[in-house]
């Protein structure tokens, strides 16, 4: 299948500092990208729908300023967490889109952790 | 989208077939029946999807009732290694987000 990469997969900041994590389509080229973020025990949450070359689309309740996306190229999203907080910390999963022969298929990315001290 | 239920957890001896239930009800007809999993600390993996009819590929086969109203998702010969949480999402093939369940929190047992 599809695969889809992110970088890092662990990352630790400290409180205040901004820290970026890159989700890239390896064989494929992705319109569309979303990002998700899971605490533990929990089920993913979508947060936002990364499209390329226009402003992300932010689910309910999530912050645009503090959660920033960029979708720059068609392979790659880039989210950044400004000014983290340790409430940031949380399991950062993002997907895109492969078109396949009936439609379409979603491939994520192996995720990334990140903790914020 | 529409929601789905999964039963909260099942357990499965190692080497007999899993058996994976899923309700959607509200299905529309333009959605798609996907199966996902997660294994501890990873992203979801892609396992199957399917319209209306029965679909198979290497790692489970998918039957989808009639009516659509229901899904099971077969592990043929369950391993140690499928121990996850199993997700049944809903959702038209051209559309891209996908909201998650809870899922079911499959344990094999040796």
């Amino acid at each position: 299948g599809a695969v889809v990469s992110q970088h890092p997969s662990r990352v630790i900041c400290k409180s205040g500092t901004s820290v970026k994590i890159e989700c890239r389509s390896l064989d494929f080229q992705a319109t569309t990208m979303f990002w998700y973020r899971q605490f533990p025990k929990q089920s993913l949450m979508l947060m936002a729908t990364s499209n390329e070359g226009s402003k992300a689309t932010y689910e309910q309740g999530v912050e645009k300023d503090k959660f920033l996306i960029n979708h720059a190229s068609l392979t790659l999203s880039t989210l950044t967490v400004t000014s983290a907080h340790p409430e940031d910390s949380s399991f950062y999963i993002c997907s895109a889109r492969a078109w396949t022969g009936d439609g379409n298929t979603i491939y994520f990315g192996e995720g990334s952790w990140l903790t914020v001290v | 989208d529409a929601k789905t239920t999964q039963p909260t957890s099942m357990d499965c001896a190692e080497g007999r077939a899993a058996n994976l239930p899923c309700n959607h009800s509200t299905i529309s007809g333009n959605e798609y029946v996907y199966w996902y999993r997660q294994i501890h600390s990873q992203g979801p993996q892609y396992i199957i999807h399917g319209l209306k009819n029965n679909e198979t590929n290497e790692m489970a086969s998918l039957i989808i009732t009639e009516d659509r109203k229901s899904s099971t998702l077969i592990l043929p010969h369950a391993t140690l290694r499928d121990t996850a949480v199993y997700y049944c999402i809903v959702r038209p093939t051209n559309a891209g987000k996908s909201t998650f369940g809870d899922g079911t929190t499959l344990t094999v047992k040796p």
